[in-house]
């Protein structure tokens, strides 16, 4: 079956270290996106691409970083810039350029601060 | 530019009862509508969706009517479970270029037997 896989399910982050997230789709899609969620609240977008080798700042890209080398792959760096990271991460992808698709999405990454 | 305004939570209802979580949307021409579930610890579920004025989209029992008119997609279910505990988002896709997804802020619904 077709789907996004998200690892690790569960990720901790020490002071000053960068952690990478990662997302992984085979749905053949061309946008893929990262979002943030904090405890009750809605997503808020990082960062997304839509195509390889370009992506696009969201709402609160500082303190991240993200590459999009190959179709399937869209791995989120989290910089030390980052100081406040712990929340739940969820990655998304869709068809470009067709707005009767929805997104779909990865079964997430939890962030903690050790 | 382009919203999307949710009821706010937390629901409480009783097993059976009647679910209603209004929706409203602000987007210039005709966006496509869709509402996702997120069951905890979990990503998002596209729950039912609309591409179109007067659309009725449809999935286990929920089902969600495009009003242009009020520029809402509000979600309804005449029976809920305690299975249909979850947190609710609705959505919106502006256009065929630009790519991005407007979402909700989210709706808590718990259900109690």
């Amino acid at each position: 079956d077709g789907g996004i896989t998200q690892s690790p399910k569960y990720l901790f982050r020490k002071e000053g270290q960068n952690v990478t997230l990662s997302c992984e789709q085979n749905l053949n899609h061309d946008a893929m996106y990262w979002y943030r969620q904090d405890p009750g609240q809605g997503l808020r977008l990082i960062y997304y691409s839509q195509i390889v080798n370009d992506f696009q700042k969201g709402d609160i890209a500082e303190g991240y970083s993200v590459s999009r080398e190959k179709k399937e792959s869209f791995p989120l760096t989290v910089t030390s810039a980052q100081k406040n990271p712990t929340a739940f991460y969820l990655c998304a992808s869709t068809e470009r350029d067709r707005k009767i698709q929805p997104q779909h999405f990865g079964d997430g990454t939890r962030l903690s601060i050790l | 530019g382009n919203s999307v305004t949710q009821m706010e939570g937390p629901v409480t209802l009783s097993e059976e009862a009647f679910l209603t979580i209004n929706c409203t949307y602000t987007a210039t021409g005709y966006p496509s509508l869709f509402w996702y579930v997120q069951y905890p610890g979990e990503g998002l579920q596209l729950l039912l969706k609309a591409t179109k004025a007067d659309d009725k989209g449809s999935n286990k029992g929920f089902e969600a009517t495009y009003r242009k008119e009020t520029t809402s997609f509000h979600l309804e279910k005449g029976s809920v479970q305690v299975s249909d505990s979850a947190v609710y988002f609705c959505a919106l896709r502006r256009s065929n270029t630009g790519n991005q997804f407007y979402f909700g802020t989210g709706t808590s619904l718990t259900v109690i037997p």
